[in-house]
């Protein structure tokens, strides 16, 4: 079955410590695999696109890697604006059509 | 600047009262969908369009009906809304690598 999933479902880190965030995929043919951050009540905002395995991406203080299994998204030295839900989602080739999954994210609170 | 502009952002409304949140995009792309966000469900994706009067069903179509007759606008209808389709809404236009999300519209039907 064509799944996405993100562990932990929350994070609760202290300023500055270095932490990750999963996501795992079982899908066949990925087009692929987006990251996302979206704060309450808000629609969600795009960090990463990545298409292949080994492939690794930074912004600020995240950085995104794929195999072909799962995707990490590391935060380092997070700071209490990186309180988010982080969500992943995939997309891939389902017969003729193109299909999008989305994970249920991770909320993660940073604590000053 | 990207945007995606939904309306309206809150609406209360009873069961079986027609309405329409619209949406917009400035970005001239030619996809767009709409999705629902219930806790625990995650994004599930309602209709989408891959251009000017092409729609499709996505995952959870059911008491929805979208409309794509200019390229910018692809509103959302509720003909006859049920408590639950009580949700968050939100609206995405799609370039070539990342999807456009609107803010929102949170819906509550009574």
């Amino acid at each position: 079955e064509d799944q996405v999933t993100q562990s932990p479902e929350a994070l609760r880190l202290q300023e500055g410590e270095s932490s990750s965030l999963n996501c795992s995929y079982t899908v066949s043919g990925l087009r692929g695999l987006f990251w996302y951050r979206q704060d309450p009540g808000k629609g969600p905002e795009f960090l990463f696109t990545l298409y292949s395995a080994g492939e690794e991406k930074e912004k600020e203080r995240l950085k995104a890697t794929l195999t072909k299994k799962e995707s990490f998204l590391h935060i380092t030295a997070p700071k209490p604006e990186d309180s988010a839900t982080y969500l992943c989602a995939v997309s891939f080739h389902a017969g003729n059509n193109r299909k999008l999954i989305w994970g249920l994210g991770t909320s993660l609170a940073v604590n000053p | 600047e990207a945007q995606v502009t939904q309306n309206p952002r809150y609406l209360i409304t009873v069961t079986g009262k027609k309405l329409t949140v619209t949406c917009s995009q400035n970005m001239n792309h030619e996809y767009m969908s709409w999705y629902r966000q219930d806790p625990g469900l995650g994004l599930r994706q309602i209709y989408y369009s891959m251009n000017v009067e092409v729609t499709d069903k996505g995952d959870v179509p059911e008491g929805y009906k979208v409309s794509r007759k200019e390229k910018r606008n692809f509103p959302l209808i509720l003909e006859s809304p049920s408590p639950n389709q009580t949700s968050l809404y939100f609206c995405a236009s799609s370039g070539s690598r990342e999807a456009f999300f609107g803010q929102g519209t949170r819906l509550t039907v009574v």
